[in-house]
Parts: structure tokens; C-alpha cells; sequence
């Protein structure tokens, strides 16, 4: 059965790097996303992309962060100048009708 | 403003018996789609559970099912016979212009 995948899975990061996480949605989805989970807290949509542009943003995606599609796979959250706010877990989706598919998520540890 | 509001933060249940999570919603919109989510330590997200709102009948999965109650927006999860491997965070979602908005989730203690 094809799934999502994401890598890596644990970063860790010191304070003010630039962070690039990485998802391969499956093959035939058209739409995706990323959500955050901060440990112990809800999962919060952040952005979801569509024909190579944002379709919509909340409000924490700021101008921190930006996605990328770079090829025909991967599907990318880049974060800039990374905050101690921003260890959580990132989770990966795509989606080709209603249901979205998640990915294992990254976790992200800034120190 | 679409919410989902899980007003239990934690659940207990006996090894086999069964348990009730509670999940409501508030939404204008007439279709749309709700989920169940088990999050176990690994942090992986695995569907549980869907419900579109358009069907009158409540969805099961095997031991997971559903009491679904729109005009109420009501979606609660039922686990019979529960196992130890049910203990995780549960989150009910809701989708709204096509993203996911999760409730604050609600961990499921299963006792031996």
C-alpha cells in the first residue's frame, strides 16, 4: 500500500539554523500539506499546496517558513533562522479526494 | 469559526470492556467529513475511523465505531473490547476546506 514518508526523523538543530525537512506524498496526490504537533499540544495545520502554490496558510506560517515542490516527488518545509518555539513534530499529508494521508512526521528539536 | 472540542483530556478502561470518547464540532456547513485519529508514542498519526455527515448511518471499523449525532454535531468514538494496544492519544478532526482542524485530543489508559 503506498504511503507517505518523511525524512529524517529526528532533527536537531541549534537555534537560528535553517531547517529543510522533507516528505514524499504518494504519487498520485495532487493537494499537500503540513501540520505541527508541539509535544503534548493538538496537531496545527500550517500550510497546503497545490499546482505548485500555497492554496492557504495559518496564521503561524510566517515569513520563517516557505514549501517547495523542487521535483515530481518531494515536497519540502524549509524553516529559517530556526526559534526554540518550533521543536515539535512536523507531519506531512497529501490527499487526492477527501482523505488526507499522513506521513510519520519529523521531529524537529531546536536546542 | 470552525472548532472540534474533545472535553475529555484523559479516559481510563478495563482490559476488554468498552469505552466511550467524546468529540463535538461546530460547523454551518452541511457535508463534511469527520475522522478519529489514534496517535500511540511513536507519534504516528493512523486513521481510526471515518464518517461522511451526508450518511445517516453510523461508520464501524471492527471494535470502533461511531455515534453520530449531526444536529447535535456529536461524533463519538466507541472502542469495544478494549486492548492494551488501544492505549494512545485520540484525536477527532474535522475537515474544513480541506484541511484537517484536530480537536486537543484525549489519552486512552487501557488498564490490564
Amino acid at each position: 500500500e503506498p504511503e507517505v514518508t518523511q525524512t529524517p526523523s529526528h532533527q536537531v538543530t541549534q537555534m537560528g539554523q535553517e531547517v529543510i525537512l522533507r516528505c514524499v506524498p504518494i504519487s498520485n496526490h495532487l493537494y499537500f500539506y503540513w501540520y505541527r504537533q508541539i509535544l503534548g499540544q493538538k496537531v496545527e495545520f500550517l500550510v497546503s499546496f497545490y499546482n505548485n502554490e500555497i492554496s492557504e496558510k495559518s496564521e503561524i506560517f510566517d515569513d520563517q517558513f516557505s514549501v517547495e515542490r523542487p521535483d515530481g516527488s518531494n515536497f519540502t518545509l524549509k524553516i529559517r533562522s530556526t526559534k526554540l518555539e518550533d521543536s515539535a513534530m512536523y507531519f506531512c499529508a497529501s490527499r487526492r479526494d477527501y482523505e488526507q494521508y499522513f506521513g510519520p512526521g519529523t521531529r524537529l528539536t531546536v536546542t | 469559526a470552525q472548532t472540534v472540542t474533545q472535553s475529555q483530556p484523559e479516559m481510563s478502561v478495563q482490559e476488554a470492556e468498552t469505552v466511550t470518547l467524546s468529540c463535538t464540532y461546530d460547523t454551518s456547513e452541511s457535508d463534511y467529513y469527520l475522522f478519529w485519529y489514534k496517535q500511540p508514542p511513536s507519534r504516528q498519526m493512523i486513521l481510526v475511523i471515518r464518517q461522511e455527515a451526508y450518511k445517516q448511518q453510523n461508520a464501524t471499523e471492527n471494535r470502533f465505531s461511531v455515534n453520530f449525532q449531526k444536529a447535535a454535531k456529536s461524533f463519538s468514538l466507541k472502542i469495544s473490547d478494549s486492548q492494551l494496544g488501544d492505549a494512545a492519544m485520540y484525536f477527532c478532526a474535522y475537515i474544513h476546506t480541506y484541511k484537517y482542524i484536530f480537536g486537543t485530543g484525549t489519552r486512552l489508559k487501557v488498564l490490564a
